[in-house]
């Protein structure tokens, strides 16, 4: 069964803290994962996805298909990053996102 | 500007009574996606549409009817409302191929 589990539904820091989303999934093919960020009153957008291996507002993911996980890190968190952050996995050749239940960054100052 | 759009935004409605919702984009996108948002559960797929006339059932599609007369319409409809249809409820599209997908802002629906 194609699943993404976000395991914190959240996750509080203090400014300047490292900061660590975590992300598995289960998928018995080559996934495309993504990290979409939805800040507050806004819409959901596209962060970051595995393919393009970048850098985006200081977050990166690796993903790690032994552990089958894609993790997104930052390694000194912002105020600005509190919001809620969602993993999502698209099956190969759809454009289907399968997302995870989300969790929300804090970031206190 | 590029952007997809949602009519309501809020909605509060009663059971059994039929409503749309509206989801309008306009950057010539083929394939739109219809999701609800409910806490714990993340964003589970109600109905895509690959193109025009093309449509085709998602994770949750029971309660939900779908129509894509027209590229940049897509609109969700509800013919009878029940109170587990109470949700937040994004549109988003893309290019064929493309993963990246582009969302509307959400509309709030609540049924009594």
């Amino acid at each position: 069964a194609q699943r993404v589990t976000q395991p914190e539904k959240l996750l509080s820091v203090f400014k300047g803290a490292p900061v660590e989303l975590k992300c598995n999934y289960s998928y018995s093919g080559s996934p495309e994962l993504f990290w979409y960020v939805q800040y507050s009153r806004q819409r959901l957008q596209l962060l970051l996805r595995h393919i393009s291996r970048e850098s985006i507002k200081g977050f990166t993911a690796d993903l790690n298909k032994g552990e089958t996980s894609f993790h997104l890190k930052k390694p000194f968190a912002q105020e600005e990053d509190s919001a809620m952050y969602y993993c999502a996995l698209t099956p190969k050749g759809y454009n289907k996102l399968i997302f995870g239940a989300g969790t929300r960054l804090a970031v206190h100052p | 500007e590029a952007q997809v759009t949602q009519n309501p935004r809020y909605l509060i409605t009663v059971t059994g009574k039929k409503l749309t919702v509206t989801c309008s984009q306009n950057m010539n996108h083929e394939y739109m996606s219809w999701y609800r948002q409910d806490p714990g559960l993340g964003l589970r797929q109600i109905y895509y549409s690959m193109n025009v006339e093309v449509t085709d059932k998602g994770d949750v599609p029971e309660g939900y009817k779908v129509s894509r007369k027209e590229k940049r319409n897509f609109p969700l409809i509800l013919e009878s409302p029940s109170p587990n249809q109470t949700s937040l409820y994004f549109c988003a599209s893309s290019w064929q191929g493309s993963y990246e997908q582009y969302f509307g802002p959400g509309t709030r629906l609540t049924v009594t």
